[in-house]
């Protein structure tokens, strides 16, 4: 079993809707969340950034932390198809290295 | 401005030849990583380092070879041993481990020919 899990996809809605992407994870000494966008055949770019705990919202992104059940959501209100791209969640214990998900491809159809 | 440049962004292997990937910062971190990206594998960790002169192996190091001589350069040489090395690879680095998340370059496509 992977430490984190995350849905491929690939997803694909319609221009305005709203979007939500999940990971679970495992391990339950992780305590920094986070969500990074990754257009194609670039490098991934720090979305969204949580620590333990709750909701964190910046514009149109709301990230929720649950660590009771282990289970992160990226939610992305009114979506625009400039944000059809690869979301990939990655949390850590702390000083140690990142563990990333698998990356969700995401499509917003005009 | 600051940030992570990788070179080249397209790179071309023959069978048996080592090529090298170049990733520097100016951001002043002290961490560095290589990732590689294929196809519905999502990012797997070849190498890492913490600080100068000292790095440390990933989960799939077998066939890549690495260098932290300064702070700001960390290349990836990716050997004839790599088997498969056709992928799309990302140097990253961070200010104090994890904590912040990473930065990361623009990544380069090795392709074998």
């Amino acid at each position: 079993q992977k430490e984190v899990e995350q849905d491929p996809g690939p997803l694909s809605v319609p221009e305005g809707a709203i979007v939500s992407l999940n990971c679970t994870y495992s391990n339950s000494a992780f305590q920094y969340f986070m969500w990074y966008r990754q257009y194609s055949r670039k490098g991934p770019e720090l979305l969204m950034y949580t620590y333990s705990s709750g909701n964190k919202e910046d514009g149109r992104f709301t990230a929720q932390v649950d660590k009771s059940s282990k289970y992160i959501s990226l939610f992305i209100r009114d979506s625009q198809p400039s944000d059809s791209a690869t979301y990939l969640c990655a949390m850590s214990e702390g000083a140690q290295k990142l563990v990333f998900g698998q990356g969700t491809r995401l499509t917003i159809n005009p | 401005d600051g940030g992570i440049t990788q070179s080249p962004k397209y790179l071309f292997r023959k069978e048996g030849q080592n090529v090298t990937l170049s990733c520097e910062q100016n951001l002043n971190h002290d961490a560095m990583y290589w990732y590689r990206q294929d196809p519905g594998q999502g990012l797997r960790l070849i190498y890492y380092s913490q600080i100068v002169n000292d790095f440390q192996k990933g989960d799939i190091a077998e066939g890549y070879s690495v260098s932290r001589e300064k702070k700001e350069s960390f290349p990836l040489t990716v050997t004839s041993a790599q088997k498969n090395p056709t992928a799309f690879y990302l140097c990253a680095s961070s200010i104090n481990g994890a904590n912040y998340g990473y930065t990361f370059g623009s990544g380069t496509r090795l392709t074998v020919v």
